[in-house]
């Protein structure tokens, strides 16, 4: 069965950082591009950022950009979704998802159960 | 980027109803079209994908279909379990876009 539990989240104060982390299993980790999808309050879904299989290549949404970072540990079936300089409109529950195909273009198929991340000013 | 438009925003129907759901695309995105559903509180669940293909598992009282840059989902004989929100997805360009959404409820 595959799983992604994500962890990390929490209330950050506006301009500071948090980290974080997800955790894959019942699949081959590092054969799959991850990404990070998140929903603000009451909001639907917003594409954050995505990252190949062996980390070479990344991207983001242009909201984050030079501020969020994304990285993966494939040793430890893991991705990461570093976030600096957060903002009030940052606020929302954060998804790991992984892409259905071995393609950088492709859907989401896998979701994790997500991890809210409050920013207060 | 390219803009995905979905519409309605909001949809009342009955159980054994037929709906359908609408996504406009700004430009050509080679049915490279995902369908999610979403319950409140639950992350969401892929449908759909290449606009047209069923996701194992899924009931196929659900289907998609594209015409140019517009794709439906249809749902035939909804059932209690379908009342939820719903989210169209392209991902033709290397920067992902959802539609807004459309929260189906129970007339």
């Amino acid at each position: 069965e595959v799983r992604l539990v994500e962890s990390g989240g929490g209330l950050v104060q506006s301009g500071g950082s948090l980290r974080l982390s997800c955790v894959g299993s019942g699949f081959s980790f590092s054969r799959y591009w991850m990404s990070w999808v998140r929903q603000a309050p009451g909001k639907g879904l917003e594409w954050v950022a995505k990252i190949k299989e062996d980390g070479s290549e990344k991207h983001y949404v242009d909201s984050v950009e030079g501020r969020f970072t994304v990285s993966r540990d494939n040793t430890k079936n893991s991705v990461f979704l570093h976030m600096s300089s957060l903002r009030d409109e940052d606020t929302a529950v954060y998804y790991c998802a992984t892409l259905r195909g071995f393609s950088g273009n492709d859907c989401f198929d896998y979701w994790g159960q997500g991890a809210q991340v409050t920013v207060s000013s | 980027d390219i803009q995905m438009t979905q519409s309605p925003s909001t949809l009342s129907a009955s159980v054994g109803d037929t709906v359908t759901i609408t996504c406009r695309a700004s430009q050509r995105i080679s049915n490279y079209l995902a369908w999610y559903q979403q319950r409140p509180g639950k992350a969401p669940k892929l449908l759909i994908y290449k606009a047209s293909n069923l996701e194992n598992g899924v009931p196929s009282r659900f289907s998609g279909s594209a015409s140019g840059t517009e794709f439906t989902l249809t749902i035939s004989s909804l059932q209690p379990d379908d009342f939820a929100t719903y989210y169209c997805q392209q991902y033709n360009t290397d920067l992902f876009t959802f539609g807004q959404g459309t929260k189906l409820d129970i007339k």
